[in-house]
């Protein structure tokens, strides 16, 4: 089955601690996406990528990094700069068009707490 | 700049009944496309429905339509038949379509809760 798989599902990271959080899309999808939600509010768009070894910040790209070597993955490290990492974590993925061609898929997330 | 607004932090509806959850927009681009996505307790994000601004008619989806009022800005998303399994976080989000890079980017809104009464 075509998808996007997010592992793992919950994280604890403890005080000056770097954790990658993995990404993986079989969709064949040229773009890659990572949004990050606090409780009761909407997605925020930390970091996306275009095509491989490109990336570009979004709004909240302070303390996070990503690369992107493969098409197929685009990993996300919070770094230990993010002094408030606890939250819940989504990729998604879509072709790099406009209109309805470009619909943005996304994994089943995952939830990073603070030890 | 994009702003997406979801006034309705909360909506009750009896099972089967229909329901509207309001969005409102603001761009000043004329090429947009507008999305509605829905999430369960899961967390998964699931996308629901497309409308594109140039789009004439309004787009449907089986059970999910959207009522867009492009002159209002508004573009909200109407459920008939409500189901128990209805229950979750609705998200409206845009799109504009000029150009590349930052503008493929989709902005949210806070969300709607919505619960389906049996």
């Amino acid at each position: 089955d075509g998808g996007i798989t997010q592992s793992p599902k919950y994280l604890f990271r403890k005080e000056g601690q770097n954790v990658t959080l993995s990404c993986e899309q079989n969709l064949n999808h040229d773009a890659m996406y990572w949004y990050r939600q606090d409780p009761g509010q909407g997605l925020r768009l930390i970091y996306y990528s275009q095509i491989v070894n490109d990336f570009q910040k979004g709004d909240i790209a302070e303390g996070y990094s990503v690369s992107r070597e493969k098409k197929e993955s685009f990993p996300l490290t919070v770094t230990s700069a993010q002094k408030n990492p606890t939250a819940f974590y989504l990729c998604a993925s879509s072709k790099w068009t406009s209109g309805r061609e470009n619909i943005q898929y996304f994994g089943a997330g995952t939830r990073l707490s603070v030890l | 700049a994009q702003k997406i607004t979801q006034t309705q932090p909360g909506m009750f509806v009896q099972e089967k009944e229909a329901v509207t959850l309001d969005c409102t927009y603001d761009t000043s681009d004329q090429s947009y496309g507008l999305f509605w996505y829905k999430q369960p307790s899961s967390g998964e994000m699931i996308f629901l429905i497309y409308q594109g601004s140039y789009d004439e008619q309004n787009a449907t989806e089986g059970r999910y339509s959207l009522n867009f009022q492009k002159a209002r800005k508004s573009a909200n998303l109407v459920i008939s038949a409500s189901q128990l399994g209805d229950s979750a976080m609705y998200f409206c989000a845009m799109r504009e379509e000029r150009g590349s890079g930052s503008a493929r980017q989709l902005t949210f809104g806070s969300g709607t809760q919505l619960t389906v009464l049996p």
